[in-house]
């Protein structure tokens, strides 16, 4: 099974911040990656797929890049609406597989 | 709207089994592929398994740890999807959603998903 690895697992931040989620692949899985957004008690919502594509209604301020084993999250300027847990999925083989979360929170 | 309502969960001892249900609506059911997904107490998503779509055989497939209890139907008449999960197991335990996914892998819609605790 293909491992991920998300870091940090959590991450103290303030509203304006540029953030930064890592999730790391046990081996390549080209560009075959997607990140969520859960809030407590919520449905899990779609950001970005394929590494860096972003889902229709997702605010610009989202974004993803990386491809083999390496993905980056980014949200360019923190909003109070983004704090959340974020997670990533890699869909290049079965079984499909997530990271373990980041969880943003308010400093 | 798309909406997924997942429905059946609850309590059941260790070796029971139990039925949930997804009622899908606000898109065309049978052309998508469709997920189980779950996240037991305190960890993280964990991939259930699959039904394709009916261009696709209505195929399937599972996660290691579910395979020969957990079955995946759908009716798409009922635009429903279904989760027989026997032989169950207290590291069963999780809030299962119902995912909607594109044939290529990602989940583009969830559920809000239902409560399954497997405890005596």
């Amino acid at each position: 099974d293909i491992q991920m690895t998300q870091s940090p697992s959590t991450l103290s931040t303030s509203v304006g911040d540029r953030v930064t989620i890592t999730c790391r692949a046990s081996q390549s899985i080209s560009g075959w990656l997607a990140w969520y957004q859960q809030k407590p008690g919520k449905a899990p919502r779609l950001l970005i797929y394929k590494a860096s594509s972003l889902q229709s209604g997702v605010p610009s301020r989202f974004s993803g890049s990386g491809s083999g084993t390496e993905f980056t999250l980014t949200i360019s300027s923190l909003q109070p609406d983004d704090f959340a847990t974020y997670f990533c999925q890699q869909y290049s083989g079965y079984p499909l597989t997530f990271g373990g979360g980041t969880k943003v929170e308010i400093k | 709207e798309v909406q997924l309502v997942e429905s059946g969960g609850g309590l059941v001892q260790p070796g029971g089994s139990l039925r949930l249900s997804c009622a899908a609506s606000g898109f065309t059911f049978s052309d998508h592929y469709m997920d189980w997904v779950r996240r037991a107490p305190g960890k993280g998503m964990e991939w259930v398994g699959r039904s394709r779509n009916k261009a696709n055989s209505y195929s399937r497939e599972y996660a290691a740890s579910v395979k020969g209890r957990f079955t995946i139907s759908r009716d798409d008449s009922q635009n429903s999807l279904y989760l027989q999960m026997n032989s169950l197991e207290t590291e069963d335990t999780a809030v299962y959603y119902c995912v909607r996914s594109d044939s290529s892998g990602y989940c583009t819609f969830w559920g809000q998903g239902t409560l399954v605790t497997v405890s005596s």
